[in-house]
Order: C-alpha cells, then sequence, then structure tokens
C-alpha cells in the first residue's frame, strides 16, 4: 500500500517555540493533504486541507497563524506550531491520497507526539 | 448530536474470541465507511471500506453496513493478541478526505 512519512514522531519543545513537523507522501503526488489532531479518547479532528502551490483550508476554530501549513510540493506538507503552549500537546497526524483516484482512499502517517513544556 | 457515535470501550476478550465493533451514524446521506486500527502512538492504519449497504470480508475482518438503522459493524474472528488496538469508524457522504467524520474509537485487547 501507499506509504505516508511523517516526521518527527516525538518532539518536547519549551513553550513560545516553533516545531515543525512534516508529512511526505511516498508513492503518490498528493496535490491535497489533511492535517489532524487526535487528543487521548477522542475522534481525530481535521485541522486543515493542505493545498500544493496554494493557501491551505482550515476547519473553523483552527487558528491559521497558528498553525502554519506549508504544501510547496507534490510529496510534502509540513505542519508548523507556532508559540507552542501546552495547551498544544497533542498528537498530530497527517494523511494523503492512495492513488489517483478516490477509490484508492487515503493513507495516515504514522503521527507526531507533541509535548509543550 | 455527534456525526458518528462510538462506544469507547473498553473491551477485553479472550484469544480466538468473535469481536463485534459497532459505530451509530446521524447523516443518511453518508455512503463510504470505514474502519481503521489504530495501534499505541501511531497513525490509523485502514481496515475496511464499504461503499453504501451490504457486508464485506477479507481475512478474519467482516465489515457491515445496515443504512436503514444507520448502524456499522466490524467482526473479527478468531481474534489474536496482535489484534490488541483502538479500532475507529468513519463515515463520510463523499470520498473525500477533508469530508470523514471519525467515531472516538473502541479500545479493544485480546488477552492470550
Amino acid at each position: 500500500g501507499a506509504v505516508v512519512s511523517q516526521h518527527p514522531s516525538r518532539v518536547i519543545c519549551k513553550s513560545g517555540t516553533s516545531v515543525k513537523i512534516e508529512c511526505r507522501s511516498l508513492d503518490f503526488q498528493a496535490t491535497t493533504m489533511f492535517w489532524y489532531r487526535q487528543f487521548p479518547k477522542q475522534s481525530l479532528m481535521l485541522m486543515a486541507t493542505s493545498n500544493e502551490g496554494s493557501k491551505a483550508t482550515y476547519e473553523q476554530g483552527v487558528e491559521k497563524d497558528k498553525f502554519l501549513i506549508n504544501h510547496a510540493s507534490l510529496t510534502l506538507s509540513t505542519l508548523t506550531v507556532t508559540s507552542a503552549h501546552p495547551e498544544d500537546s497533542s498528537f498530530y497526524i497527517c494523511s494523503a491520497p492512495s492513488g489517483p483516484e478516490a477509490a484508492y482512499g487515503y493513507t495516515f502517517g504514522s503521527g507526531t507526539r507533541l509535548t509543550v513544556v | 448530536q455527534k456525526e458518528v457515535e462510538q462506544d469507547p470501550g473498553p473491551l477485553s476478550v479472550p484469544e480466538g474470541a468473535i469481536v463485534s465493533l459497532n459505530c451509530t451514524y446521524s447523516n443518511s446521506a453518508f455512503q463510504y465507511f470505514m474502519w481503521y486500527r489504530q495501534y499505541s502512538r501511531k497513525g490509523p492504519e485502514l481496515l475496511m471500506y464499504t461503499y453504501s449497504s451490504g457486508n464485506k470480508e477479507d481475512g478474519r475482518f467482516t465489515a457491515q453496513v445496515d443504512k436503514s438503522s444507520k448502524y456499522i459493524s466490524l467482526f473479527i474472528r478468531d481474534s489474536q493478541p496482535s489484534d490488541s488496538a483502538t479500532y475507529l469508524c468513519a463515515s463520510s457522504q463523499t470520498n473525500t478526505g477533508n469530508q470523514f467524520y471519525f467515531g472516538t474509537g473502541t479500545s479493544l485487547t485480546v488477552i492470550p
């Protein structure tokens, strides 16, 4: 199946610093990728849709200035958590299409555990 | 009301048991139904993908969709300790990644 590589898998940072998370679609060139956030024992919540070569589309309630998304190439999307605070501590997961058609579905990355201290 | 409701469990069964995992959804327009398996501190892995109603079988896994009652199920036969994980259901009206609604996940432990 398709492979989506997400890095780092775990990061601890100090409050007020910024953290960048990378998501790479290794098998398929993705014009659209997705970023989710997952709190313990809660659903995956879509944060934003990352669009190659254009601005990301953010879900209601997600601060675009805090969660910067860049999709500069067809295989790489990055999420930067700016001026991180302890409440930003969470599990962040990206996903990308598994193939050129909808029937291929979506593949998730392995996730990034962010802890802000 | 949440779009997709799922009992979080936890569910604990002996090895070899048949496991039944269930979700309900509220939007009658949903047509795509998925089950994901998520191991601790990992991303979700697609297990089953179903379009519209009916059953779909893949090895020890069977997905069932009943659109009349808005009920989706995942059955695991001959459960193994390696099946211990959190299982997430998801539903969508269209098969585009920004329109999936996920359940909270059911934590399953299979005891050897």
